[in-house]
């Protein structure tokens, strides 16, 4: 099982529509947890990070399941502004947040 | 701030050349780091600091070193370029805040390295 992975995409969806992007993770000792934005030929931003009781930030949520590994990014009301390349992070277990693995991201193109 | 910077923002070298890849950040960040990225691939660590003086391998180090002399600046260096380090290099920071797991990691613009 590869440490970090995403499904690649693309998610091809109208304006307004709501999108949910999965990501499992296999250190099972992994403690810090973040989805990161990455514009195309521009560097990865960091969108959100993930916390065990869920948590939002207008219109993203995300979701961390620890017991299937699983970490989930939901968007709703979908802006053109929301295509971008969609990165789930883990941190290697023992390094705290500063040795990070990244998935290969998941691409979202918002359609008028 | 300027944040994290990098220089420069293209290169082409050929096979058996030797560079530096500049990164330096203005935010007294203890913790930087270098990536790379190829299509198809995430983000891979090539190596890291956790402060002056102080660097250790990553992922993916063979072909680079690295040093810290001080708190801003973090140079990568290829010491002989191969077609096989053609990619895109992101330098990152980060504060180093003792206990935390959720420390934001800042992204320089990358450079663009091709090798032929």
């Amino acid at each position: 099982r590869k440490e970090v992975e995403q499904d690649p995409g693309p998610f091809n969806v109208p304006e307004g529509a709501t999108v949910a992007f999965n990501c499992t993770y296999s250190n099972s000792a992994s403690q810090s947890f973040f989805w990161y934005r990455q514009d195309c030929r521009k560097e990865p931003k960091l969108l959100m990070s993930v916390y065990s009781s869920g948590n939002e930030d207008g219109r993203f949520t995300a979701q961390l399941n620890r017991a299937s590994q699983y970490i989930s990014l939901l968007i709703r009301d979908s802006k053109l502004s929301d295509s971008a390349t969609y990165l789930c992070v883990v941190n290697r277990p023992g390094a705290g947040s500063y040795q990070l693995t990244f998935g290969k991201g998941t691409k979202l193109s918002v359609i008028p | 701030n300027a944040g994290v910077t990098q220089t420069p923002k293209f290169q082409v070298l050929k096979t058996g050349q030797s560079m530096t890849l500049q990164c330096a950040q203005d935010m007294n960040h203890e913790y930087m780091s270098w990536y790379r990225q190829d299509p198809g691939m995430g983000l891979r660590l090539i190596h890291y600091s956790v402060g002056a003086g102080i660097t250790d391998q990553g992922e993916v180090p063979n072909g680079y070193n690295v040093s810290r002399s001080t708190t801003e600046d973090f140079p990568l260096r290829l010491l002989s370029a191969a077609p096989s380090q053609t990619s895109v290099y992101f330098c990152a920071s980060s504060y180093s805040s003792p206990g935390s797991y959720y420390n934001e990691q800042f992204f320089g613009p990358g450079t663009r390295l091709t090798v032929l």
